[in-house]
């Protein structure tokens, strides 16, 4: 089993929607977690960045931990066609330089 | 701008070939970071260096080599001990610490001829 699990998509929704991202893990020992979109042929950039559980919105973005799930999702709110890309979810325990990221799940949304 | 800037952007390389990847940053950060991304596998790690002088193999460090002489610079060798090296090379870096997000460059995607 992998330390994280994503869903590799695609997922393709109508431009407008609301988008909902997904990971799970099975380190109880993970405390950061971040996501990244990466588009096409370039790096990945840091989207959200959580610590522990709760909520964090940036724009039309929210990102949610939940730790007792071992569960982390990110939304997007009114969905726009430059949202296309795929998505990584990222996650690392105390005292480790490690990033653990999942697979990525490809998002794309058409107009 | 500060940044990552990782070149050539594309590289080709011939059997028993060594190749090296360059990764500059201008972030001041203290670590770096090497990853290869392959289609559904997400990003492994290569070799990690969280101070000048010092590195540790990641997860996949067979057949590749790197140095930290400098803050600023983490190139990465590809050898020709690295059968399968056909993939998108990803550099990051980070201020050292388990809390420090990475940032990352736009990719060296190799390729063998």
């Amino acid at each position: 089993q992998k330390e994280v699990e994503q869903d590799p998509g695609p997922l393709s929704v109508p431009e407008g929607a609301i988008v909902s991202l997904n990971c799970t893990y099975s380190n109880s020992a993970f405390q950061y977690f971040m996501w990244y979109r990466q588009y096409s042929r370039k790096g990945p950039e840091l989207l959200m960045y959580t610590y522990s559980s709760g909520n964090k919105e940036d724009g039309r973005f929210t990102a949610q931990v939940d730790k007792s799930s071992k569960y982390i999702s990110l939304f997007i709110r009114d969905s726009q066609p430059s949202d296309s890309a795929t998505y990584l979810c990222a996650m690392s325990a105390q005292n480790t330089d490690k990033l653990i990221f999942g697979t990525g799940t490809r998002l794309q949304v058409f107009p | 701008d500060g940044g990552i800037t990782q070149s050539p952007k594309y590289l080709f390389r011939k059997e028993g070939q060594n190749v090296t990847l360059s990764c500059e940053q201008n972030l001041n950060h203290d670590a770096m970071y090497w990853y290869r991304q392959d289609p559904g596998q997400g990003l492994r790690l290569i070799y990690y260096s969280q101070i000048v002088n010092d590195f540790q193999k990641g997860d996949i460090a067979e057949g590749y080599s790197v140095s930290r002489e400098k803050k600023e610079s983490f190139p990465l060798t590809v050898t020709s001990a690295q059968k399968n090296p056909t993939a998108f090379y990803l550099c990051a870096s980070s201020y050292r610490g388990s809390s420090q997000p990475q940032h990352f460059g736009d990719g060296t995607r190799l390729s063998i001829l």
